[in-house]
């Protein structure tokens, strides 16, 4: 039962424009969640969190919005550039006690192209 | 800082073999992490230590087991492999041991079992 899904396997955006990527969750104990980068032959880059009792945070071009009752969130990149072509993972956490916020429970994944 | 690093980058094995992947992290973080990340299912927890001298189960962590030698390493050995454990592993470390916070990860081992 895959508990964290990305529906999209691959987006395609022209640079400048904005790029939104969306991740479902079913578990209602999750109440921590993070979005990764990816290159291709590297390991995944922490990119933004947000916590559950949020409902958006920014970091400079990159913005997560959390939709607890829909159990969605999306990662919102303004603008997108060539350089942020790449897989993007999120991942949930719960925090049921003792070490559990270090269960990180991923999606699948979306490839982002962004054409010059 | 060299962040988290992983060896080998690369190997290769036949069925029944073992051996060990190696990973160690220099920026003072108490949890460590394995995943395994295979084609159209993200990563995946194998094992986790959240300090040292603790390790626990991920979600699959048939055919493996794990030493957190010290705070710094933290390695995953292949008993006897078999194809299934072809796949990428990923080694990560976070400094919070009872909180949420981000994983920094390695660059990863591809492993290929014949």
């Amino acid at each position: 039962d895959q508990q964290v899904k990305q529906n999209s396997p691959s987006l395609s955006v022209q640079e400048g424009r904005i790029s939104i990527l969306n991740c479902d969750y079913t578990n209602s104990m999750f109440d921590y969640f993070l979005w990764y980068k990816k290159y291709p032959a590297e390991g995944p880059t922490f990119l933004i969190s947000i916590s559950s009792i949020k409902d958006k945070n920014e970091d400079g071009r990159f913005t997560v919005f959390l939709n607890k009752s829909a159990k969605h969130l999306s990662l919102h990149i303004v603008p997108s550039q060539p350089g942020d072509s790449a897989v993007y993972f999120c991942a949930a956490s719960a925090n049921l006690g003792g070490t559990s916020y270090g269960k990180l429970t991923f999606g699948q994944g979306t490839i982002l192209t962004v054409h010059p | 800082n060299a962040g988290v690093t992983q060896t080998p980058k690369f190997q290769v094995l036949k069925t029944g073999q073992s051996m060990t992947l190696q990973c160690a992290q220099d920026m003072n973080h108490n949890s460590m992490y394995w995943y395994r990340q295979d084609p159209g299912m993200g990563l995946r927890l194998i094992y986790y230590s959240a300090s040292e001298g603790t390790t626990d189960k991920g979600e699959v962590p048939n055919g493996y087991n794990v030493s957190r030698l010290n705070k710094r390493e933290f390695s995953l050995r292949l008993e006897s492999a078999a194809p299934s454990q072809t796949s990428v592993y990923f080694c990560a470390s976070s400094v919070v041991e009872l909180g949420p916070s981000a994983q920094y990860f390695g660059p990863g081992t591809r492993l290929l079992v014949l």
